[in-house]
C-alpha cells in the first residue's frame, strides 16, 4: 500500500511570490491534514479537510489556504511569500475525522523563501 | 487551549542506556497521547498511542503510560540503539470530531555507538 506522497519534495521561492504544495493520500483515506514544521515553533497544524470540506484550521493568516478535491488528494496555497513561511510542510492522512483515528505523515515539502 | 510540554534536549546516551523522555499536557476532555518519531530527512511515524487513563502503549521496546492524575506519558526504552536517533515528538489530540494534533517541541535523541 502506497504511502502519503508530497509533491514537490523542495522548493525555492522568493518573498511575495504564491506557491501550490500538493499531497496525495493513502489509498481510502479521506481526511487530510497539513502541518508547517519550524526550527522556533516547532509543529503547527495548518488545517484539515474530510470529503472536500475544510473541518478545521489553526491560527495561521488568510494567506494560507488549501482545498480537497473528490479523490482526497488535497492542495494548500500560500500567497504573497515572507521570509517567516520557509519550513517543512507535512501532510497526514486518515480515514476518518476523529482523534482516534491514526495519521500517516508524508515526508514533506521543504520551503525555502529568498 | 490544549498544549504539551516536553522536556528540553538534545540528549546523548551509550547504546543499551535506559532512556526516559518527559512529556506533559494540558487539556480539556480526555485526550488521546500520541509519541511520534522523525528520523532525518522524514517525515513523522506514529511510534505508539494510549487513548484512555492507564493505557500503556508499545512498540519496538518503547513503552508510555497515560497518566491522568500527573497528566503525563512519558516515553521510556530499557536499552537504546544507535538506530534509535532520531527527533521524538509527544502529542495529543482530542477525541471528538477532529483528528488535529497539538505537538511538544520535539527532543534529539543521539545513541553513540
Amino acid at each position: 500500500k502506497a504511502g502519503v506522497t508530497q509533491t514537490p519534495r523542495y522548493l525555492i521561492k522568493t518573498r511575495g511570490q504564491q506557491v501550490t504544495l500538493s499531497c496525495s493520500p493513502i489509498s481510502g483515506h479521506r481526511s487530510v491534514s497539513w502541518y508547517q514544521q519550524t526550527p522556533g515553533q516547532g509543529l503547527q497544524f495548518l488545517f484539515e479537510y474530510f470529503s472536500e470540506t475544510q473541518r478545521n484550521k489553526g491560527n495561521f493568516p488568510g494567506r494560507f489556504s488549501g482545498r480537497q478535491f473528490s479523490n482526497s488528494r488535497s492542495e494548500m496555497n500560500v500567497s504573497t511569500l515572507e521570509l517567516g513561511d520557509s519550513a517543512l510542510y507535512l501532510c497526514a492522512s486518515s480515514w476518518g475525522t476523529s482523534g482516534l483515528t491514526e495519521q500517516f505523515f508524508g515526508p514533506g515539502t521543504r520551503l525555502t523563501v529568498l | 487551549g490544549d498544549s504539551v510540554t516536553q522536556m528540553e534536549g538534545p540528549v546523548t546516551l551509550s547504546e543499551e542506556a535506559f532512556l526516559t523522555i518527559n512529556c506533559t499536557y494540558t487539556a480539556t476532555g480526555y485526550p488521546s497521547l500520541f509519541w511520534y518519531v522523525q528520523y532525518p530527512g522524514e517525515g513523522l511515524q506514529l511510534l505508539l498511542k494510549a487513548t484512555k487513563a492507564d493505557d500503556k502503549g508499545s512498540n519496538k521496546g518503547f513503552e508510555a503510560t497515560y497518566r491522568k492524575e500527573t497528566t503525563s506519558f512519558h516515553l521510556e526504552k530499557g536499552s537504546v540503539q544507535v538506530s534509535d536517533s532520531a527527533v521524538y515528538f509527544c502529542a495529543l489530540s482530542d477525541t471528538g470530531a477532529n483528528s488535529k494534533l497539538t505537538f511538544g517541541k520535539g527532543i534529539t535523541l543521539s545513541v553513540r555507538p
